[in-house]
């Protein structure tokens, strides 16, 4: 089975452009994550969608930050423009659905490391 | 206060001891609790769950709940120099509409 997919891994951009990063959840997940991670802290759920629908984004800077799942499968996190702060590493996850029971695990992916100079 | 605490370490144990990480948590309505782990540049990966007070064992792991304390803790026997990583422990709650919340994890460095 073949895991979480995020592109770019890497990507450094200059203050006020704008950044996308892509994700790919695990075959079968209705539950997709976004979460933010800076050096040295533990990841920071920014949205959550359940299939297409966003169900708590409460943490999502909506000036700036924008997040979609189209036939709720894949999902694009964009950040228009980046500041010198979004420099992190935004990590996308999937699970099943997002009951309280382990048989919905959390899976990552990769991340994407974001540079913003 | 943040809802997830955890000691950033570094904690460091000589290789074949036992690694004890420790977290609380705020939120009393917590029901089920996960450890991490994040190697280096990696991605967290679930290492164990626990639902009920008291122990459970997996292998070389054993998380540990008290649910009054609120209070989580993992051991790890008979550690090795690949479990070093930072150890990243989430809480889920129902009052948070079963979203993980994290700790900032401990860094756990294991000497040969």
């Amino acid at each position: 089975e073949a895991g979480v997919v995020q592109s770019p891994r890497y990507k450094i951009i200059e203050k006020k452009q704008p950044v996308a990063f892509w994700c790919n959840p695990i075959s079968g997940h209705n539950t997709l994550y976004w979460y933010r991670q800076n050096l040295g802290q533990g990841p920071e759920l920014l949205i959550r969608y359940e299939n297409e629908e966003a169900v708590d984004d409460s943490q999502l800077p909506k000036d700036r930050f924008s997040a979609e799942r189209l036939k709720g499968v894949d999902s694009t996190l964009k950040i228009q423009p980046a500041e010198l702060g979004d420099s992190a590493v935004y990590l996308c996850a999937s699970s099943r659905t997002s009951g309280v029971s382990s048989y919905n695990e959390q899976f990552f992916g990769p991340g994407t490391r974001l540079t913003v100079l | 206060q943040k809802e997830v605490e955890q000691n950033s370490g570094p904690l460091s144990v000589p290789e074949g001891a036992i690694a004890s990480l420790n977290c609380t948590y705020s939120d009393r309505g917590s029901q089920s609790f996960f450890w991490y782990r994040q190697y280096s540049g990696k991605s967290p990966e679930l290492i164990m769950f626990i639902y009920s007070n008291g122990d459970k064992e997996d292998g070389r792991f054993t998380a540990q709940l008290n649910k009054a304390s609120q209070y989580v803790s993992l051991l790890i026997r008979d550690s090795q120099p690949s479990d070093s990583a930072t150890y990243l422990c989430a809480v889920k709650s129902t009052n948070a509409g079963n979203m993980l919340t994290f700790g900032g994890g401990t860094r756990l460095m294991v000497k040969p």
